[in-house]
């Protein structure tokens, strides 16, 4: 039973580059969410996602970002023109349904993305 | 939003002390979840607790919801323990998603 996967664990890009980072939910979960972990700091949410549904972006800035959840295959949160500020792990997380329903949060290895 | 103070920042320990975690929280809570991030970066979920008291070998968490709080107890640390402890809660109220705490660090020395 595979856990959430992300990949690449690691990923360099220079300035004005793209970053296209990948998310396969645990198996049966349907929500996927991405957090961005600062060094030293904690987990900011970014991006909430259903198949094929944004549901809540407020997390995510509002330009150079974007993500998507497609009807088949992985979660992708993609940077474009990237800065050095963009430098971060980014984390995701699924969850079979809804968090008010009690469900529990589960999350992959993360991308260390690094800017040069 | 939801407001989410976790304390103390910083924690050293000697290998086989106690301690007692806190995290308080600005608004009542459907969801609240601990996780532990290891010193590679791994987040594991430790408990799913948005009241009561759950107990998982050496770990064991307590939510009183009504004075919105909850702590994490840590008993005969071991230095595998050291890394962040992150409390993360969910409100109806607010957003869809978890907020998290600013965490723990903890370091249990051998």
């Amino acid at each position: 039973n595979a856990g959430v996967m992300q990949n690449p664990r690691h990923l360099v890009r220079r300035r004005g580059q793209e970053a296209r980072l990948r998310c396969s939910p645990m198996k049966g979960h349907s929500h996927v969410y991405w957090y961005r972990q600062l060094p030293e700091e904690g987990l900011k949410f970014m991006v909430y996602l259903q198949k094929e549904n944004i549901i809540d972006e407020s997390g995510m800035p509002k330009e150079r970002f974007s993500a998507e959840f497609p009807k088949e295959g992985p979660s992708i949160l993609r940077i474009q023109q990237v800065v050095r500020g963009d430098s971060a792990a980014y984390f995701c997380a699924s969850s079979q349904s809804l968090l008010a329903t009690n469900e529990k949060l589960f999350f992959g290895s993360g991308t260390q993305l690094s800017v040069l | 939003g939801i407001q989410v103070e976790q304390s103390p920042p910083d924690l050293i320990l000697q290998e086989g002390a106690n301690s007692t975690l806190r995290c308080n929280f600005s608004d009542s809570v459907n969801n609240l979840q601990w996780f532990h991030q290891n010193p590679w970066g791994q987040l594991i979920n430790l408990f799913y607790i948005p009241s009561g008291t759950k107990q998982n070998g050496r770990l064991s968490a307590t939510t009183v919801a009504t004075e919105r709080y909850s702590l994490l107890y840590i008993s005969s640390s071991q230095t595998t323990d050291s890394g962040v402890y992150f409390c993360a809660v969910f409100s109806s109220g607010s957003a869809r998603q978890l907020t998290f705490g600013s965490g723990t660090q903890l370091t249990v020395l051998p």
